[in-house]
């Protein structure tokens, strides 16, 4: 069964720092997604990851994937009050399971940045 | 170009009763997908269809069903509900063949 995890849970910083989110999973997949939600909202896509050393970027976040390592990596750069949110990452199964297109998510990282 | 539909957006319901839901799809998708957000559970897949086919379905009881209409709509219904189905549903579109997931708004159920 496929498991995601999701490092740190709770992460509380301020702003003006860089911080790293860490999300591993079990079995090979080669397209991963980070969402953003806020409180009482729905999910908001950040990144799709495509492939081995994928790398995107958009203002002060970045994701990477690393399928090897099974790992993705959101860094925040110069963290601002607008980022607090809680952030997910969830691994599409179509490719472990043919035809069955099914995101797995993590446990989510609740990210406190304060002035 | 609009986004996931879902109705309603918020709803009460007695244990016992039944719920629909619904979801329209972005235009062109095919593919819709249904997960809860619970709290203690985090966001888990309840099933996904594709072209009126139920592909997967996630480890929930019979009580869960669904269902996709010919223009890709989709509806997902609970039966005999219990307080443990308070939860946020969210319901995804995509083309298919992996493509990128959008999620709908969500519908707030809470069972009393």
């Amino acid at each position: 069964e496929l498991k995601v995890e999701q490092n740190p849970l709770f992460l509380s910083m301020q702003e003006g720092k860089n911080y790293t989110i860490y999300c591993n999973y079990s079995t090979t997949s080669d397209r991963l997604y980070w969402y953003r939600q806020d409180p009482g909202k729905s999910l908001e896509s950040l990144f799709v990851l495509l492939s081995n050393g994928a790398v995107k970027q958009e203002g002060r976040l970045m994701a990477s994937l690393d399928t090897k390592a099974r790992l993705s990596t959101l860094h925040i750069t110069a963290a601002v009050h607008d980022l607090s949110a809680t952030y997910f990452c969830a691994v599409d199964t179509l490719f472990i399971i043919q035809g069955a297109q099914k995101l797995v998510f993590g446990q989510g990282t609740r990210l406190t940045i304060n002035p | 170009k609009a986004g996931v539909t879902q109705t309603p957006r918020y709803l009460i319901k007695t244990r016992g009763q039944q719920v629909t839901l619904s979801c329209s799809p972005i235009s062109g998708h095919r593919s819709v997908s249904w997960y809860q957000q619970t709290p203690g559970q985090g966001l888990q897949f309840l099933f996904e269809y594709f072209s009126e086919t139920q592909r997967n379905k996630g480890n929930f009881p019979g009580r869960f069903s669904g269902r996709q209409f010919s223009n890709s709509r989709s509806e997902m219904n609970v039966s005999t509900l219990e307080l443990g189905d308070s939860a946020l549903y969210l319901c995804a579109s995509s083309l298919g063949q992996g493509n990128t997931i959008y999620f709908g708004e969500g519908s707030w159920l809470t069972v009393v």
